[in-house]
């Protein structure tokens, strides 16, 4: 049973224009949403995070909403760029318990020149 | 620092035969994790480590899987006998902080034929 959801495996979208990227999980206990970004042939890198005490986070062009109630979270790209293309992890975790994350599917965004 | 560092990078077997993956972590980072990512799953968490100690297997997927961590500085993932249905890229990751930022290595390809 997957916690963490990510229903679009791709999205394409036009240079300039805002990238959204969607992720829903189901377990309540978890606490603390990190994005990841992974370029092909290489390792995940740390995007964005948020904790669940706030709604937004914002870092330049990258900005991650958190709606608790409806468990859902987003990563807003804006304006996109060509070097934004890569596949997007949404990850969850529970601080203060178990160290574990636990990652979405992924979305591969394209970012089209 | 060089970051984390897999080895190797891609390993081509047949089914049947032993496959040894190895991870040096950051040094001071107190967790290790061991992750596969497949089209089917996306990242699936196999097992981590705290201070060495292995914490949760759970994601292991049968006992023909096994890790190691000896010391601070070295961890191995064994897959004996391996199978066609192994074939992934396996990702080592370390991290300071419960449920934190994941320092990912850039992963090993194995096939298994």
């Amino acid at each position: 049973d997957q916690q963490v959801k990510q229903n679009s495996p791709s999205l394409s979208v036009q240079e300039g224009r805002i990238s959204i990227l969607n992720c829903d999980y189901t377990n309540s206990m978890f606490d603390y949403f990190l994005w990841y970004k992974k370029y092909p042939a290489e390792g995940p890198t740390f995007l964005i995070s948020i904790s669940s005490i706030k709604d937004k986070n914002e870092d330049g062009r990258f900005t991650v909403f958190l709606n608790k109630s409806a468990k859902h979270l987003s990563l807003h790209i804006v304006p996109s760029q060509p070097g934004d293309s890569a596949v997007y992890f949404c990850a969850a975790a529970t601080q203060g318990g178990s160290e574990k994350l636990v990652f979405g599917k992924g979305t591969k965004l394209t970012v089209n020149p | 620092d060089a970051g984390v560092i897999q080895s190797p990078r891609h390993e081509v077997t047949e089914m049947g035969q032993e496959v040894t993956l190895r991870c040096k972590p950051i040094s001071g980072h107190n967790s290790l994790f061991w992750y596969r990512q497949t089209m089917m799953r996306g990242l699936e968490l196999l097992i981590y480590f705290n201070n060495n100690v292995p914490i949760d297997d759970s994601g292991m997927p049968e006992d023909r899987f096994s890790a190691k961590m000896p010391n601070a500085s070295f961890s191995t993932l064994k897959i004996q006998p391996s199978e066609p249905r192994d074939s992934a890229v396996y990702f080592c990751a370390a991290n300071w902080d419960p449920g934190g930022e994941l320092f990912f290595g850039e992963g090993s390809r194995l096939t298994v034929l």
